[in-house]
């Protein structure tokens, strides 16, 4: 089991960059969500998917910052243009939801970093 | 929506003792409460998690404890090793599509 895979595991950009994270879900997960973890903040959930459709984006900071799944086992954030308050680390969760709430698992995660 | 809080915010305990980390939840409808433990520079990782039709679950050294009625649960580490020490978070989940809101994390720093 591969784990849920993210990349880049970190990026450095300049501040009105578009800015690009990706993920690939669990095999066979059907829930998938992502997070930014900052000191100040601590575990924001972004946005979550089910089913490929996204479900809650309230947690979407402003509209710089959208997402898709256009699949199963894919998923981007992105950030555009982006600013330095955004730099944070960006988790992607993914999970299997099958009539009872079930354990998220976590990848890496990004470090992203705007100057 | 739901709100989860936890305390305390920092905990230090000496090798060989016990932790405690409590939670508080606000949406009676929540129904799963899973823990998660991050270290330093790594993602959180699941280490026990309890659903609402159980009070208490063990699994070696961790242990939790749920109150539905008071909606408030607890982490118990007991012989506290020094690879215990991490960020702590706990969580709640609503009743649909599996929405978990995590508290804002118990820094445990076991000293040898």
């Amino acid at each position: 089991d591969a784990g849920v895979i993210q990349s880049p595991r970190h990026e450095v950009t300049e501040m009105g960059q578009e800015v690009t994270l990706r993920c690939k879900p669990i095999s066979g997960h059907n829930s998938l969500f992502w997070y930014r973890q900052t000191m100040m903040r601590g575990l924001e959930l972004l946005i979550y998917f089910n089913n490929n459709v996204p479900i809650d984006d309230s947690g979407m900071p402003e509209d710089r910052f959208s997402a898709k799944m256009p699949n199963a086992s894919f998923s981007t954030l992105k950030i555009q243009p982006s600013e330095p308050r955004d730099s944070a680390v960006y988790f992607c969760a993914s999970s299997f939801t099958g009539g009872q709430s079930g354990p998220q698992h976590f990848g890496d995660g990004t470090r992203l970093s705007i100057l | 929506g739901e709100n989860v809080e936890q305390h305390p915010s920092t905990l230090s305990v000496q090798e060989g003792d016990s932790a405690v980390i409590k939670c508080t939840y606000s949406d009676s409808a929540s129904n799963y409460f899973p823990w998660y433990k991050q270290e330093l520079g790594k993602r959180p990782q699941l280490i026990i998690d309890i659903r609402s039709n159980v009070g208490e679950k063990k699994d070696q050294r961790i242990a939790v404890t749920l109150n539905k009625t008071a909606k408030h649960f607890s982490l118990h580490i007991t012989e506290t090793q020094p690879e215990d020490s991490a960020v702590y978070f706990c969580a709640a989940a609503e009743t649909s599509y599996d929405k978990v809101i995590f508290g804002p994390g118990t820094s445990l720093s076991v000293i040898p």
